[in-house]
C-alpha cells in the first residue's frame, strides 16, 4: 500500500507570507494527525482528525494556523501569516483507529525567514 | 509538567557494541509505549510497541523494549548494533485517555562506526 504522502518536502518563505501544507494519508484511514518538530525539540502534536472532523486540536499554536480535512480524505495545514518561530519540520501520519501505531509521512520541512 | 524523556540525546557506538536507551514517562493510567526510528531521509517507522502482555517486546531488526510499569520505563535494547542502525530513535507515549495522540521524547540520535 501507498504510505502518507506529505507535500512539499521544502519549503522556504518570508516572514509574513503564507505556506500551506498537503498530507495524503493511507487510503481507508480515518483518523489523521498532524505533528511539528521544531530543532531540538520533541515531536509535538498539532491536531487530529477523524474523517472531516476536528477530534483534538489543542496542540495548535495559534490562530496562524488553519488545519482542514475536506471530505475526509486529504488535508492541509495553512500558516498565514508565517512567523520565525513557525519553522520545523511538520510531520503527518494517520491510523486505521486510535489504537493502532501511526503511520508517519517523510515531513515537510519549512524554513521561514 | 508530564512528559516523556529519553536521557541521550547522541550516542555513539563501535559496530558490535550493545546499545540501551533509556525513556522514561510521567503519566499515570494505561498507557500504550512505541519506538519509532527514522533512518536518514527516511520517514519515521515503527520499530516495536507494547499496548499488554509480556512486558518485554521484541521489534524489527533484532531490537527490544523492556516495560517496567514500577520505574515508568521502556528502554530500548539491541546486543549488537550495525552501521546501518545510524538513525534517530523516538519513544512515544499513547495515554489512555487520548487515544490515538502520541507524546513523544527529544529523540535519541544513534551513530554506529563500522
Amino acid at each position: 500500500e501507498a504510505g502518507v504522502t506529505q507535500f512539499p518536502s521544502h519549503s522556504v518563505i518570508e516572514k509574513g507570507q503564507t505556506v500551506t501544507l498537503r498530507c495524503d494519508p493511507i487510503s481507508g484511514h480515518d483518523n489523521l494527525y498532524w505533528y511539528r518538530r521544531v530543532m531540538g525539540k520533541e515531536i509535538k502534536f498539532l491536531l487530529h482528525f477523524v474523517k472531516e472532523s476536528k477530534q483534538d486540536e489543542s496542540g495548535m499554536p495559534n490562530n496562524r494556523f488553519l488545519a482542514e480535512r475536506t471530505g475526509g480524505t486529504y488535508s492541509t495545514l495553512k500558516v498565514q501569516p508565517a512567523e520565525l518561530e513557525d519553522s520545523g519540520v511538520y510531520f503527518c501520519a494517520s491510523s486505521q483507529d486510535k489504537q493502532f501505531f501511526l503511520h508517519f509521512g517523510n515531513g515537510t520541512r519549512l524554513t521561514v525567514t | 509538567a508530564q512528559s516523556v524523556s529519553q536521557h541521550n540525546h547522541h550516542v555513539i557506538l563501535s559496530e558490535a557494541a550493545s546499545l540501551e536507551l533509556g525513556c522514561n514517562y510521567s503519566y499515570g493510567g494505561t498507557v500504550n509505549l512505541f519506538w519509532y526510528v527514522q533512518y536518514p531521509g527516511q520517514h519515521l517507522q515503527l520499530l516495536l510497541k507494547y499496548f499488554s502482555g509480556d512486558p518485554l517486546v521484541k521489534g524489527i531488526k533484532g531490537f527490544e523494549a523492556e516495560f517496567i510499569k514500577s520505574k515508568f520505563s521502556f528502554n530500548l535494547r539491541k546486543p549488537s548494533v550495525q552501521w546501518s542502525d545510524t538513525a534517530e530513535y523516538f519513544c512515544a507515549v499513547q495515554r489512555g485517555s487520548t487515544l490515538g495522540r502520541l507524546y513523544f521524547g527529544r529523540g535519541t540520535q544513534l551513530t554506529v562506526w563500522p
